[in-house]
């Protein structure tokens, strides 16, 4: 198994550009993650799907972000327009969820390391 | 809500050292617990889980037991390498509250140093 696929793995842009982060969940799983983590602030959760359905996308910063998961092999996470506090390591992380089952292991990707300029 | 505390860091020891990393939480439901390790330069991995009270999680010389009497899933290894030099997180899902989400703690970073 080829685990959680991100790409890029390295990014650099300028303050006002679009950036598109991508994910390639494990074949299987029915729940995907997106999570930021920064030295200020840890990790911290942005959104997640279940069957490629957003649950929960409080943890989105603003306007300027979106996530998208089309089909069940595939999400992006979007930030237009970036700006230089967006630099972090963003995580893709993929589950699967059975229905009153009390454990869930993520599996994290290699993350994609965004500096914003 | 979930909520997930351990301790500070950095953890600085020598090689061999007896280690331990306290981690407290707070759940609505019946968590299960986990310890996530991340090496330089790399995403999450899995190290241990518990999913009931009592059960111990062990992996790679680390041990930790779910303790409910006092909320706690304390990480330990008797004799630390360099190579275990990283930092660690402790997690809970919490299911029975309808909720697949993982809870994180701030992290606490190792340092093993020969």
């Amino acid at each position: 198994d080829a685990g959680v696929i991100q790409s890029p793995r390295h990014e650099v842009t300028e303050m006002g550009q679009e950036v598109t982060l991508r994910c390639k969940p494990i074949s299987g799983h029915d729940y995907l993650f997106w999570y930021r983590q920064t030295m200020m602030r840890g990790l911290e959760l942005l959104i997640y799907f279940n069957n490629n359905v957003p649950i929960d996308d409080s943890g989105m910063p603003e306007d300027r972000f979106s996530a998208k998961m089309p089909n069940a092999s595939f999400s992006t996470l979007k930030i237009q327009p970036s700006e230089p506090r967006d630099s972090a390591v963003y995580f893709c992380a993929s589950s699967f969820g059975t229905s009153g089952s009390n454990y869930n292991e993520q599996f994290f990707g290699p993350g994609t390391r965004l500096t914003v300029l | 809500g979930n909520s997930v505390t351990q301790m500070e860091g950095p953890v600085t020891l020598s090689e061999e050292a007896f280690l331990t990393i306290n981690c407290t939480y707070t759940a609505t439901g019946y968590p299960s617990l986990f310890w996530y390790v991340q090496y330089p330069g790399e995403g999450l991995q899995l190290l241990l889980k518990a999913t009931k009270a009592d059960d111990k999680g062990s992996n790679k010389g680390f041990e930790a037991t779910y303790r409910k009497e006092t909320t706690s899933f304390h990480l330990e290894k008797g004799s630390v390498q360099v190579s275990d030099s990283a930092v660690y997180f402790c997690a809970l899902s919490d299911s029975g509250a309808g909720s697949y989400q993982l809870t994180f703690g701030k992290g606490t970073k190792l340092s093993v140093i020969p």
